[in-house]
């Protein structure tokens, strides 16, 4: 079973800092999902991640992919208040795309003055 | 910028009613999704449709769901007889077929469910 472990689940920080935000998945998966959901809110799609080395950069969000170790990071540079909000990861349960999401549990970011 | 859209965006029934979820995804994906998460939890998988026809679902979808796209637009999801576990935010996704840069599942805004 595809198991999507993300650290810290919680996590507050000040403006201007920078952070990172892990995510570990259980099997072979080249197909990497981040998701933004503010509280109440939908699911807004911030990166797809699609190949081993994968690096995306929207902002002051960057994400990268190692799909040896499993791993995603999610990076925030110079934190703002407006980044806070819930980040999930998501991997592909087949790796072959249109395939259903298993999500992390979220970390919840709070980015406090 | 096409979206899915979902309706109502809140439901409250009383345990034991049929409840009808309406989702319009966006217009030319193929796969449409259901996906739950209850209050402060992570969301979770329901299933998924393509060609008309389920093509995966979870554990979580038993004999008390149902799929159905009853006309070229809509796709909904129905329960039965409700309980009070299924009081959760029900999320409708899309995506197209291409499984390029492009696949990536467009979430719509979620209809909360209370069952009272």
């Amino acid at each position: 079973e595809l198991k999507v472990e993300q650290n810290p689940l919680f996590l507050s920080m000040q403006e201007g800092k920078n952070y990172t935000i892990y995510c570990n998945y259980s099997t072979t998966s080249d197909r990497l999902y981040w998701y933004r959901q503010d509280p109440g809110k939908s699911l807004e799609s911030l990166f797809v991640l699609l190949s081993n080395g994968a690096v995306k950069q929207e902002g002051r969000l960057m994400a990268s992919l190692d799909t040896k170790a499993r791993l995603s990071t999610l990076h925030i540079t110079a934190a703002v208040h407006d980044l806070s909000a819930t980040y999930f990861c998501a991997v592909d349960r087949r790796n072959s795309g249109n395939t259903p999401l298993v999500f992390g549990k979220g970390t919840r970011l709070s980015v406090i003055a | 910028e096409p979206e899915v859209t979902q309706t109502p965006s809140h439901q409250v029934t009383q345990m034991g009613q049929e409840v009808i979820l309406r989702c319009v995804p966006i217009s030319n994906h193929l796969y449409f999704y259901w996906y739950r998460q209850i209050l402060g939890q992570k969301v979770e998988f329901l299933v998924s449709f393509y060609n008309n026809e389920i093509s995966e679902k979870s554990e979580i979808f038993d004999d008390q769901f149902s799929v159905e796209r009853p006309d070229g637009s809509n796709f909904t999801l129905k329960i039965r007889s409700t309980k009070l576990e299924d009081s959760a935010m029900y999320f409708c996704a899309s995506s197209p077929m291409d499984r390029g840069n492009t696949d990536t599942q467009y979430f719509g805004p979620g209809t909360r469910l209370t069952v009272l």
